[in-house]
């Protein structure tokens, strides 16, 4: 079966600092990897994606997400937080069993302190 | 949030009542489809559709009904029979692997 895992309910990281929002996936075949970002109220804003080739991929605000294939995992980071950062952060894996479904992990809440 | 909107952005619906919500979009995709999402859990897909006339269940479609009769537009319907229907409910369509999101609805049973 094909999952995504957030093991942090909550990361806080002080602004200026690197930020990382760990995600570990488990798919049979090569992963389809996706982070979103919602902020309160909200839907969810797509972030980056990994289908193939680099495993860095660079997305939109700045961050960046490291694809790692021995460790099965796609941490999202950030260089340098912003307060305005602050927000409920998903990864997500594509279910290929059909139908384009995607399967979304519990969430990570982001908390930035100035 | 794009080229997806959703319908109204709250919604109070009386216990035993059917409520409908709207999803309509203008990306020209053809696949959508409609989440739940309660606090702690993510999202839980309820419904999808890949084309015109055409959907299928997710994992939680039992007190939920959908139509799509149009390529823009894919409403969902909250039954009187989905035992626990308040949440957030988020519509999204697709382009090729990526899902894009709309607003959402918050819906309460009073």
């Amino acid at each position: 079966a094909q999952s995504v895992a957030q093991p942090e309910d909550q990361v806080n990281v002080a602004e200026g600092n690197p930020l990382t929002v760990k995600c570990t996936y488990s798919v049979s075949g090569n992963p389809y990897l996706f982070w979103y970002v919602q902020y309160p109220n909200r839907g969810l804003q797509f972030l980056l994606k990994y289908i193939t080739g680099d495993n860095l991929v660079k997305g939109s605000y700045g961050f960046e997400a490291e694809f790692n294939k021995s460790q099965t995992s796609f941490h999202l980071k950030k260089p340098s937080a912003l307060v305005s950062d602050s927000a409920l952060y998903f990864c997500a894996v594509r279910d290929i069993t059909g139908g384009f479904k995607t399967i979304f992990g519990a969430g990570t809440r982001l908390f930035v302190k100035a | 949030d794009g080229g997806i909107t959703q319908s109204p952005k709250y919604l109070f619906r009386k216990e035993g009542q059917n409520v409908t919500l709207s999803c309509e979009q203008n990306l020209n995709h053809d696949a959508m489809y409609w989440y739940r999402q309660d606090p702690g859990q993510g999202l839980r897909l309820i419904y999808y559709s890949q084309i015109v006339n055409d959907f299928q269940k997710g994992d939680i479609a039992e007190g939920y009904s959908v139509s799509r009769e149009k390529k823009e537009s894919f409403p969902l319907t909250v039954t009187s029979a989905q035992k626990n229907p308040t949440a957030f409910y988020l519509c999204a369509s697709r382009e090729r692997d990526t899902q894009y999101f709309g607003p959402g609805t918050r819906l309460t049973v009073l």
